[in-house]
């Protein structure tokens, strides 16, 4: 069936380094992508979202990449955080044109 | 602006017994409104949704139930807990011309 998975379950980065959140999608017909944050016993954020029209979509220090393609899409973190550390959910239009989440990746920022 | 409530923030229940959890938005209107389940260590997966008062759609069969007896309301609901049913209860609502969620601070439930 069509799903959305994340191809590491941890990322561990140095806090100042960027980050690269990575996600493989399976639905081709899926218009429409979300990053979302989670941070420890909340619920998910909205960072930024990406129509399938677009390849790139930058917002403050984070930029989202779209290769329709191989199905991939990333998120990259500039100048990493403390407060970044999270964890990080992909998620896309599925077929009855809700939401489909990822599994989620932790990211740890290492002081 | 429009916010969303769940309650309660916790939860420690027994094995069969009910559950009810509710979830509020404000400063909308016909919202769609979303149930999650976040299990320990996973991603999100999808309960139930609805798109207008008394309109139910569940995406997973299990031993849970949803309503939404008003525009801006739904509860999620159980007659017998299961330890499996523990978890991160997240509600979320969007607009019918939006795809972008709005998640609420979710409730965790544990079954003992």
């Amino acid at each position: 069936g069509e799903s959305v998975g994340l191809h590491l379950p941890t990322l561990s980065v140095q806090e100042g380094d960027n980050s690269i959140i990575n996600c493989a999608y399976s639905n081709s017909a899926s218009d429409y992508f979300i990053w979302y944050k989670q941070e420890s016993g909340k619920g998910p954020q909205f960072i930024i979202d990406i129509r399938s029209n677009m390849d790139k979509r930058q917002g403050q220090r984070v930029t989202v990449l779209l290769n329709k393609t191989v199905k991939h899409l990333s998120l990259q973190i500039a100048a990493t955080q403390p407060g970044d550390s999270a964890v990080y959910f992909c998620a896309e239009t599925g077929a009855n044109s809700k939401l489909t989440f990822g599994k989620g990746i932790t990211l740890s920022v290492r002081p | 602006s429009q916010t969303i409530h769940q309650w309660p923030a916790t939860l420690v229940q027994p094995v069969g017994s009910p559950l009810s959890l509710e979830c509020t938005v404000e400063g909308t209107s016909n919202p769609n409104l979303y149930w999650y389940r976040q299990a320990a260590g996973r991603g999100l997966q999808l309960l139930f949704y609805s798109v207008g008062i008394g309109q139910i759609s569940s995406e997973v069969p299990q031993n849970l139930s949803a309503s939404r007896p008003q525009d801006r309301q739904f509860i999620l609901s159980s007659k017998k807990l299961l330890l499996s049913d523990s978890g991160f209860y997240l509600c979320a609502w969007d607009r019918t011309s939006s795809y972008e969620q709005y998640f609420g601070p979710g409730t965790r439930l544990t079954v003992t």
